[in-house]
């Protein structure tokens, strides 16, 4: 139980165009998901925490109008990084829980890369 | 604020070696704490987790004890093997919908 899917696990697109990752909970519904960054050979960084039926609360230095984050349903968020360029390429990852005692689940992440 | 402190890496064993990757936190209250492991070109994979003090989490021959009174969770193996070879991250939170906070991560390499 406790799976976490993302879509899709690799892209790559122009620079100008915009490109959405998703985010599904399989088996469980998670009223908060979180969506993290991740540069080559460190640690994950969280750009925002993604809330259900509300808006998404951006950590500090992230661009909101940048990274769109959708929470329409209990199962789905979305994240779509809008006038892409080769500076967001980067491993985007997104996790959720189905309790606090089963941890967090994540995705298999997405590979984003902008030419 | 909260923290957590991880060991610098790469770290590089021979297989069936003893490996420990340390790990120390700073929180108010009582967190809990988990390891998580990232293969190649993979997202992370929740390894094991301890959610009070005196706790021992335990997967795949891996083990961690929740010390509150060292602030601690060491990651030990008893005999590591090449398919250990990954990206071990100590993250603690303190709630369901509380963010998770990640060390920096410590590669691991191990040679057969």
């Amino acid at each position: 139980g406790a799976v976490v899917s993302q879509h899709p696990s690799r892209v790559i697109c122009k620079s100008g165009t915009s490109v959405k990752i998703e985010c599904r909970s399989l088996d469980f519904q998670a009223t908060t998901m979180f969506w993290y960054r991740q540069f080559p050979k460190q640690s994950l960084m969280l750009m925002a925490t993604s809330n259900e039926g509300s808006k998404a609360t951006y950590e500090q230095g992230v661009e909101k109008d940048k990274f769109l984050i959708n929470h329409a349903s209990l199962t789905l968020s979305t994240l779509t990084v809008t006038s892409a360029h080769p500076e967001d390429s980067s491993f985007y990852i997104c996790s959720a829980s189905p309790g606090p005692q089963y941890g967090y689940t994540f995705g298999s992440g997405t590979r984003l890369t902008v030419v | 604020g909260n923290s957590v402190t991880q060991m610098e890496g790469p770290v590089t064993l021979s297989e069936e070696a003893f490996l420990t990757i340390n790990c120390t936190y700073t929180a108010t209250g009582y967190p809990s704490l988990f390891w998580y492991v990232q293969y190649p070109g993979e997202g992370l994979q929740l390894l094991l987790k301890a959610t009070k003090a005196d706790d021992k989490g335990s997967n795949k021959g891996f083990e961690a004890t929740y010390r509150k009174e060292t602030t601690s969770f060491h990651l030990e193996k008893g005999s590591v093997q090449v398919s250990d070879s990954a990206v071990y991250f100590c993250a603690l939170t303190r709630g369901r919908d509380d963010k998770i906070i990640f060390g920096k991560g410590t590669r691991l390499h191990i040679l057969p």
